[in-house]
């Protein structure tokens, strides 16, 4: 079984900070990592995909990648409280289906 | 944009009622996903299909089975509904596995 971890939090940040969300994942042969955020009652959307090691920035969000040490992050600068929602790992596995793999989210609150 | 629709946003259901989800992508995608979500649990994979009239079990198929007779249709179908089989269920559709998956506003099923 190959796993997607996440803590659930929630992490809470001040308005203007920067948020640390992290994932870890089992299968070293994994290639593809993506975040998902998710508002209350509504449903998934991509933030970023990321598929080689190190940084990539798309405006506030920087996913960063370390396969070494299997794991996947995603920092949001400038935390804003619409930024508040659950995000969501997932990770495409190297063989079998090929099918993503989600964590089970963590949950983000940024506060005025 | 890519549309993924699905036809009921809210459906209560008796126990032992035949239950039929549908969803419907316009984006010519190959590939297509059933998910339901559970609080804590996260998403996870009832069904997918490669092509038209292929399925393939996910992780969680017990007491499910789906349809794809059209490509851009794939329907989920609780045989016998189950009050554990209550849960938010999201379709998903994406161009091929590397790639993102665009879902569906998802259906709250509830089986009383």
């Amino acid at each position: 079984q190959k796993e997607v971890e996440q803590n659930s939090g929630p992490l809470s940040v001040p308005e203007g900070a920067i948020a640390s969300l992290n994932c870890t994942y089992s299968d070293r042969g994994s290639q593809s990592f993506f975040w998902y955020r998710q508002y209350s009652g509504k449903s998934p959307e991509l933030i970023m995909s990321i598929y080689s090691n190190g940084d990539k920035e798309d405006g506030r969000f920087t996913a960063q990648l370390n396969k070494a040490s299997q794991y996947v992050s995603l920092l949001i600068r400038d935390s804003q409280p619409s930024d508040s929602a659950t995000y969501l790992c997932a990770v495409r596995p190297s063989g079998g289906s090929y099918i993503p793999t989600f964590g089970r989210g963590t949950s983000l609150i940024v506060h005025p | 944009d890519v549309k993924v629709t699905q036809s009921s946003r809210y459906l209560v259901k008796r126990t032992g009622e035949k239950v039929f989800l549908e969803c419907v992508q316009d984006m010519d995608h190959e590939n297509m996903f059933w998910y339901r979500q559970d609080p804590g649990l996260g998403l996870r994979l009832i069904y997918f299909s490669y092509d038209v009239k292929m399925k393939e079990k996910g992780d969680i198929p017990e007491g499910y089975s789906v349809s794809r007779e059209k490509k851009e249709r794939f329907s989920l179908i609780l045989e016998s509904a189950s009050t554990n089989q209550t849960s938010m269920y999201l379709c998903a559709s994406s161009p091929n596995p590397n790639e993102k998956l665009f879902f569906g506003s998802g259906t709250q099923l509830s089986v009383l």
